[in-house]
């Protein structure tokens, strides 16, 4: 496997369901970062974690839990979903703050809906 | 605070036309700037990045863009489009290395036969 790999690619869940969803990164790097994307919405970020430390929460709701327990996996454990959390839902990875033009690599999403 | 805006949701071009796609950015420091482009059912691909070197920055798949301070514009060029560049393109800009991105609205980019 290369670069950013996301399972699933796509879930169906209803709204009382518990899942997770899960990004690994084979690139060696230190942070790793969700996103969502909605329709006709930018992306917003939801977390950043560096050095398996979170280190930006963007007021995600509390029905969305990340997880790092190391540099190369980062996991969203979600439970009782609303149907507008319907979206891709996608992980991304970096170097780290202090790498020099640090850029991030994406992976393919997983896309999610909530019934 | 910084953002983007992207003018055009839609651009429409003929294969083999110029690809024009505009990108403005808000940052009040000097900006990291970025373009991705997303096929469809995949995820961000980086088509190329600003970072404060040379102003004319030069991509994958021949696309380049320049970056103008004084328009604060980064616009996104490809001489000639071919059917495989149909896709969603965004931009992006950061001022503090690439850890907090904000993207534009994207624009989809459709090519005519």
């Amino acid at each position: 496997e290369t670069g950013v790999t996301q399972t699933p690619r796509h879930l169906v869940m209803g709204m009382t369901n518990k899942k997770s969803l899960k990004c690994e990164q084979h690139l060696g790097h230190n942070a790793m970062y969700w996103y969502k994307q909605s329709a006709k919405k930018p992306l917003e970020l939801m977390f950043v974690y560096n050095f398996k430390e979170q280190t930006e929460n963007n007021s995600v709701p509390s029905r969305f839990s990340p997880e790092c327990p190391n540099s190369s996996h980062l996991f969203l454990h979600l439970h009782t979903l609303q149907p507008e959390d319907s979206a891709l839902y996608l992980c991304a990875s970096s170097q780290g703050p202090w790498a020099e033009q640090d850029t991030q690599y994406f992976g393919p999403g997983t896309r999610l809906t909530v019934l | 605070a910084q953002s983007v805006t992207q003018l055009g949701s839609h651009v429409s071009v003929s294969e083999g036309a110029l690809v024009l796609l505009r990108c403005n950015y808000s940052s009040s420091v000097p900006p990291y700037l970025f373009w991705y482009v997303q096929y469809p059912n995949q995820g961000l691909q980086l088509l190329l990045k600003y970072t404060s070197a040379a102003t004319l920055v030069k991509g994958i798949n021949g696309f380049e863009a320049e970056f103008k301070k004084s328009e604060t514009s980064f616009h996104l060029t490809k001489p000639s489009a071919h059917m495989s560049d149909a896709a969603e393109y965004f931009c992006a800009v950061s001022d503090q290395g690439a850890q907090k991105l904000v993207f534009g609205q994207g624009t989809r980019l459709t090519i005519n036969p």
